[in-house]
């Protein structure tokens, strides 16, 4: 199947640094790439979607101004965390659809803020 | 709004022990529904998708179903590395949204 990578697969920060994390489509070209989050035992749950070369489409209750999307390109999207606090503490997944049949995720970003 | 029921929270089976997960669903229009595997810490693995009610496919020692309400994963004689959470997830048709409506899952263990 296709191949959607992450980057860093973890990373440990202060309160109040910001966070980037990126996601590439290794196989194939993305025009739409997801980003999720998703807390300990609990389900994925749909933060953005991330549009190549137009702004990304949040969820309601999803701070825009904090979760940065950026999909500068057909292969790779970034989500940066502004200010992150303890609280924005996860698991994000990033995926993308290569075709209608199919849709591969990433790896995941373990973000632990202290 | 779409929305994912799984079904049991938590199953535990001996090796060889078949037996089926549910996914319920609602949804405005469904374009397609997915099974996934997730592993700790890692991100859900692809197994299928179901377009419409009375289709199955198989994978190995899975097979799912579709029906207007449902969805079943049925687990043949599974095997310790079967041991995974199961998630199950709806994707709309009509609004030009592409992203997954997940359910909360299903975790798995089977013990040897």
């Amino acid at each position: 199947g296709a191949v959607v990578s992450q980057h860093p697969s973890r990373v440990i920060c202060k309160s109040g640094t910001s966070v980037k994390i990126e996601c590439r489509s290794l196989d194939f070209q993305a025009t739409t790439m997801f980003w999720y989050r998703q807390f300990p035992k609990k389900s994925l749950m749909l933060m953005a979607t991330s549009n190549e070369g137009s702004k990304a489409t949040y969820e309601q209750g999803v701070e825009k101004d904090k979760f940065l999307i950026n999909h500068a390109s057909l292969t790779l999207s970034t989500l940066t965390v502004t200010s992150a606090h303890p609280e924005d503490s996860s698991f994000y997944i990033c995926s993308s659809q290569p075709s209608f049949n199919e849709q591969f995720f990433g790896p995941g970003t373990r973000l632990t803020v202290l | 709004e779409d929305q994912v029921t799984q079904s049991p929270e938590a199953l535990r089976l001996q090796e060889g022990e078949s037996s089926s997960l549910n996914c319920s669903y609602t949804v405005s229009g469904l374009r397609g529904l997915f099974w996934y595997r997730q592993d700790p810490g890692k991100g859900p693995e692809f197994l299928f998708t179901l377009y419409s009610a009375g289709e199955e496919k198989e994978k190995e020692r899975l097979k799912a179903t579709l029906t207007k309400k449902e969805s079943f994963l049925h687990i043949t004689a599974p095997k310790p590395e079967d041991s995974a959470t199961y998630l199950c997830a709806v994707q709309a048709v009509g609004t030009g949204r592409r992203a997954l409506t997940f359910g909360s899952g299903t975790r798995l263990q089977v013990q040897p």
